[in-house]
């Protein structure tokens, strides 16, 4: 079947541009994440999405950050006024079940580049 | 502060002998891991995991172990293949704080000299 799903892979923009990066998850998958990973770094969370609730955000590193998922499958993370140390692979992850421990299923990233 | 570490940035080793990936975590709230590999300009592939109730999985050629009075686990590859040359993540995660969310380390890129 088919797996997680991003767009663009690919993205680059000029600091002060907006940014809106998509998700789509395995079908029918409850739990959405979405990950930064640096160069040379592991992934670090960003936010976690239960359905359309969004149960934790933690790991936005700025107000400039936001995501939602307002039916409970496609997620979109924007990036307002983007800067430089924004420039990362972007990963967004799900899972079947809630409450979990269960495995997240990773798509293959975007990577915003910005100038 | 880094609660999950893969102290090796690499590791090399010859076609058909053991792999062993090393990771150190300090959080003792972390009772689920998942060790992850990674292609370049991929996203990360579930490996295998373990839970904190158990000391070893095995899964075909991958086995986990953990020793969590270490705070340490451990990735086998027996028999290593040059396929499996990739970056290779451990990962936590606590079911008791609420939020699912993974901590990862920062990686260990495995080559396999045919």
């Amino acid at each position: 079947g088919a797996g997680v799903s991003q767009s663009p892979r690919y993205k680059v923009a000029k600091r002060g541009q907006d940014v809106a990066l998509r998700c789509d998850p395995i079908s029918g998958h409850v739990s959405l994440f979405w990950y930064q990973q640096a160069l040379g770094q592991g992934p670090e969370f960003l936010t976690y999405f239960q359905n359309e609730a969004q149960l934790d955000k933690s790991g936005l590193p700025s107000d400039r950050f936001f995501a939602e998922r307002p039916e409970g499958s496609v997620s979109t993370l924007k990036i307002q006024r983007t800067q430089q140390e924004d420039s990362a692979v972007y990963l967004c992850a799900s899972s079947l079940l809630a409450g979990g421990p269960y495995t997240q299923y990773f798509g293959p990233g975007t990577r915003l580049t910005v100038l | 502060d880094q609660q999950v570490k893969q102290n090796s940035p690499s590791l090399s080793v010859q076609e058909g002998r053991i792999s062993i990936l090393n990771c150190d975590y300090t959080n003792s709230m972390f009772d689920y891991f998942l060790w992850y590999k990674k292609y370049p300009a991929e996203g990360p592939t579930f490996l295998i995991s373990i839970s904190s109730i158990k000391d070893k999985n095995e899964d075909g050629r991958f086995t986990v172990f953990l020793n969590k009075s270490a705070k340490h686990l451990s990735l086998h590859i027996v028999p290593s293949q040059p396929g499996d040359s990739a970056v290779y993540f451990c990962a936590a995660s606590s079911t008791q704080g609420g939020s699912e969310k993974l901590v990862f380390g920062k990686g260990t890129k495995l080559t396999v000299n045919p």
